[in-house]
């Protein structure tokens, strides 16, 4: 266990709707990162935020977006779904902004049909 | 234009043998790199990570080797064990002297059996 809670674990939903995935850093935790995993692609940088602001993006789409609250709990939100969406998402958390581990959560598998 | 490369997308040991899992990057500024071992429908789990500074870093069965002027680094697992069967994930980050963001890169991963 990393102690980096995702939910949901499943997601499935029609395209053109939105939906939010959440995630709960481990203890301690500031930075938070976001992960997007599909068959063609690999692991794929989205976005890190550090302690409530956005330090970094990667190749996050437009209609994507996240947030990072100040009990440093974070949302990923994802509108207008296309099948192209379907994924499996995952976020990770380390100490501080650079040099350190990531340790990622279970991931949150979104079907887009 | 990917800057982490695995170029083996599987390997098959024999258990109790020594499994060795390679990586090659290509931007010069990564300072930092991680191997990370995941399982079906589970979210990556670190192994071990080595720095720029260094060109060896251990951890029990786990050595990672890193050759700067080749841009190549290297998992050996010894002695393999059934549990080890994954697949195995190596990433590069540029800003541990930097203070930059700590995106890591990811390779495309490469699948390991170890056959009892």
């Amino acid at each position: 266990d990393s102690g980096v809670t995702q939910t949901p674990k499943h997601l499935i939903t029609a395209t053109g709707q939105r939906v939010t995935l959440r995630c709960s850093p481990r203890s301690g935790d500031l930075s938070v990162y976001w992960y997007q995993q599909s068959l063609d692609q690999g692991l794929q940088f989205l976005i890190q935020y550090y302690n409530g602001e956005e330090r970094a993006k990667g190749n996050i789409l437009e209609r994507f977006s996240a947030q990072q609250f100040p009990d440093l709990h974070s949302e990923l939100n994802l509108s207008s779904l296309e099948l192209g969406d379907s994924a499996l998402y995952f976020c990770a958390s380390s100490p501080g902004l650079a040099g350190a581990e990531q340790y990622f959560g279970p991931g949150t598998r979104l079907t887009v049909t | 234009d990917q800057q982490v490369k695995q170029n083996s997308p599987s390997l098959s040991v024999q258990e109790g043998r020594i499994s060795i899992l390679n990586c090659d990057y290509t931007n010069s500024m990564f300072d930092y790199f991680l191997w990370y071992k995941k399982y079906p429908a589970e979210g990556p789990t670190f192994l071990i990570s080595i720095s720029s500074i260094k060109d060896k870093n251990e951890d029990g069965r786990f050595t990672v080797f890193l050759n700067k002027s080749a841009k190549h680094l290297s998992l050996h697992i010894v002695p393999s064990q059934p549990g080890d069967s994954a697949v195995y994930f190596c990433a590069a980050s540029r800003g541990v002297y930097g203070g930059a963001t700590n995106k890591l890169i990811f390779g495309t991963g490469t699948l390991l059996a170890v056959q009892p």
